[in-house]
Order: structure tokens, then C-alpha cells, then sequence
């Protein structure tokens, strides 16, 4: 199974509501990533998480707070965000490891749209 | 620093074309590339990778790609283009270091009947 699941498909939020993204993976992998992805553009990196602690941060703002509750899952707080945090946003996992060569499997996404 | 580059924003061909995207990476040592194709509002899906060995990988869909260290390219190519493979086309290289990828700006791929 090499499935990455996001709930929901569709997300439309105010700036005032708090809102979560979930993900989850069972292909075992200990490396989990957010992503944010505008039209037309490539994949932005966010936030990876690596045995469930978080490695890297890409200097994203605090409205935005991921978590990784275990090895399966992977959630994304969302809190007082602005209309311009409209776009897919897109989880993934891999095998850990820093070797740079495992290969990312993907989720569909989750169209969020702020009002 | 690692850096992909992919010089066509958007490739129009016939079905039935042949077809290759074009992918240029910049990298100090040996590098571990990889392809993935997006439909419109959907995931990235990995179409082929490379790692070491055989330069000329075969993916999935009908893809394969070339590695040629000598040009710094990791081309992606596909003898008869199919109308569902209409989409845009992501050339990635590992990051070394941390666990990550880096994306080039993709290829979007339109395909007339």
C-alpha cells in the first residue's frame, strides 16, 4: 500500500476560525512532510518531521502548527490565517534518513481557501 | 547548493509524439533525481527515480529518463504521448543532509488531439 490519505479534499475557512489538516500513512514511514502548493507553481516545503520530531521548519508563520501525534499521522493546525494562505496543501511521507535519496509518496491535497 | 532547473514552462505535442521534458540540476556530488507528475488539483505522483547504476531509467506510464552527469541533465522522455498524459511534470533532487526534496518550476504538458 503505497496510499497518503488527506482529510478534507476542500477546506473553506474565515481568518477568525482555527481549522486542522489531517494526513495518515501505513507504509511505515518515519518521515512526514507538509507542503504548500500555489497554482502554477512547485511544491513549497513547510514543515518535515523525522521519528515524530520535528527537523525542519521553513521559517513558516505561527498560524500555521503541525503535529505528528505517531508514526502514522500528521495534522496541521490552522489559526487566524489570511487570505493569501489560500493554496493545496499537499502532505507526504518518505523513509527517514539524510541521505536525501528516498523518494516522497504524496497525498492528494487539501484545497483551502481563506474568506 | 543543490538547484533544478527546468527550462520549458509549458510543451504542447500531438498524441502519438514522441516527447522529453527537460531537466538540469546543479549538485556537487552524485545526485539522486527523480521525476513526478501532477494532474490538475491532485498529489504528485513519482513517475521514475534515479539513484546510481544504469543511466537510462525506466519508469512508470511509459517514461523513462536519462542521467548524463557530463550535461548535468536528467531528461524525462516518452516515445507516444497519450492524451492522459496531459498534466505538469516536476524534476526533484534529494537534498543531502535532511531528508527533503527540492523542486524545479515544472513543465506543464498540454497534448492536442
Amino acid at each position: 500500500d503505497t496510499e497518503v490519505t488527506q482529510t478534507p479534499k476542500h477546506l473553506v475557512m474565515g481568518m477568525t476560525n482555527k481549522k486542522s489538516l489531517k494526513c495518515e500513512q501505513h507504509m511505515g514511514h518515519r518521515a512526514m512532510y507538509w507542503y504548500k502548493q500555489k497554482a502554477k507553481k512547485p511544491p513549497e516545503l513547510m514543515f518535515v518531521y523525522s521519528y515524530e520530531k520535528l527537523s525542519i521548519n521553513e521559517s513558516v508563520p505561527s498560524r500555521f502548527s503541525p503535529e505528528c501525534p505517531n508514526s502514522s499521522l500528521l495534522n496541521l493546525h490552522l489559526h487566524a490565517l489570511q487570505p493569501e494562505d489560500s493554496a493545496l496543501y499537499l502532505c507526504a511521507s518518505s523513509q527517514a534518513g539524510t541521505s536525501g535519496g528516498y523518494e516522497q509518496y504524496f497525498g492528494p491535497g487539501t484545497r483551502l481557501t481563506v474568506t | 547548493a543543490q538547484s533544478v532547473t527546468q527550462p520549458d514552462i509549458h510543451i504542447t505535442v500531438s498524441e502519438g509524439a514522441s516527447l522529453e521534458l527537460r531537466c538540469n540540476y546543479s549538485y556537487g556530488a552524485t545526485p539522486y533525481l527523480f521525476w513526478y507528475v501532477q494532474s490538475p488539483g491532485q498529489g504528485l505522483q513519482l513517475l521514475l527515480k534515479y539513484f546510481s547504476g544504469d543511466t537510462l531509467v525506466q519508469g512508470i506510464k511509459g517514461f523513462e529518463a536519462e542521467f548524463k552527469r557530463s550535461q548535468s541533465s536528467f531528461n524525462l522522455r516518452k516515445p507516444s504521448v497519450h492524451w492522459s498524459d496531459a498534466a505538469e511534470y516536476f524534476c526533484a533532487v534529494g537534498r543531502t543532509g535532511a531528508n527533503n526534496l527540492f523542486f524545479g518550476t515544472g513543465t506543464r504538458l498540454t497534448v492536442i488531439p
